[in-house]
């Protein structure tokens, strides 16, 4: 079974312009999560997605960040304009969903790595 | 606010000997518990979980934790490490099922030969 997969691995823009990272999660996931890691700090959650629906954006800097998700299936957080701030690793999560009685796993993906000169 | 904290953010060790990387936790009710590794160049990788089964978690490659209430703690150990093991290890938490994750700040683990 293929894991949670983004695209591109890396990305290197110059602040002002706009980036576009995807999530294609493990099939049949409902849940599906962004978090970002920048220099130096800690991995911090910026939404999560129940099938095409925003569940919880808590997370998000500020509306220069963008995220939708297709039909339930993968997803896409667009930056514009990107910042110097903006660069980090972004990583994506999906877990199964449907149950109340286990902890739903989340499973990552192998991040992306943005970087913003 | 419920946090993760983790002592230590690099922590080196002789290959065979114990590997003990420490996190605590903030929160009033215990939480569900993990620990994830990412190896160079790769994706975060779930090591093991607890949910309050049992205090005693064995996970993958050899690691266990054990979870102690009255400490508020979360422990990461490995008898024998291996160079294999060299790698930044997240303790994290979850209030509730289907919540977002709190990671901690992370633990560099190197493991000289």
């Amino acid at each position: 079974e293929a894991g949670v997969t983004q695209f591109p691995s890396h990305s290197v823009i110059e602040k002002g312009q706009t980036v576009t990272l995807r999530c294609d999660p493990i099939s049949g996931h409902d849940n599906l999560y962004w978090y970002r890691r920048v220099m130096g700090k800690e991995i911090k959650f910026l939404l999560h997605f129940v099938k095409e629906s925003k569940q919880d954006e808590s997370g998000m800097p500020n509306n220069r960040f963008l995220a939708e998700r297709t039909g339930g299936t993968y997803s896409t957080l667009k930056v514009q304009p990107a910042e110097l701030e903006d660069s980090g690793v972004y990583f994506c999560a999906s877990s199964q969903g449907g149950t109340a009685y286990f902890t739903d796993t989340q499973y990552f993906g192998p991040g992306t790595r943005l970087t913003v000169l | 606010a419920q946090s993760v904290t983790q002592l230590g953010s690099h922590v080196s060790v002789s290959e065979g000997a114990l590997v003990l990387l420490r996190c605590n936790y903030s929160s009033s009710v215990p939480p569900y518990l993990f620990w994830y590794v990412q190896y160079p160049n790769q994706g975060l990788q779930l090591l093991l979980k607890y949910t309050s089964a049992a205090t005693l978690v064995k996970g993958i490659n050899g690691f266990e934790a054990e979870f102690k209430k009255s400490e508020t703690s979360f422990h990461l150990t490995k008898p024998s490490a291996h160079m294999s093991d060299a790698a930044e290890y997240f303790c994290a938490a979850m209030k509730t099922s289907y919540d977002k994750v709190i990671f901690g700040p992370g633990t560099s683990l190197s493991v000289i030969p």
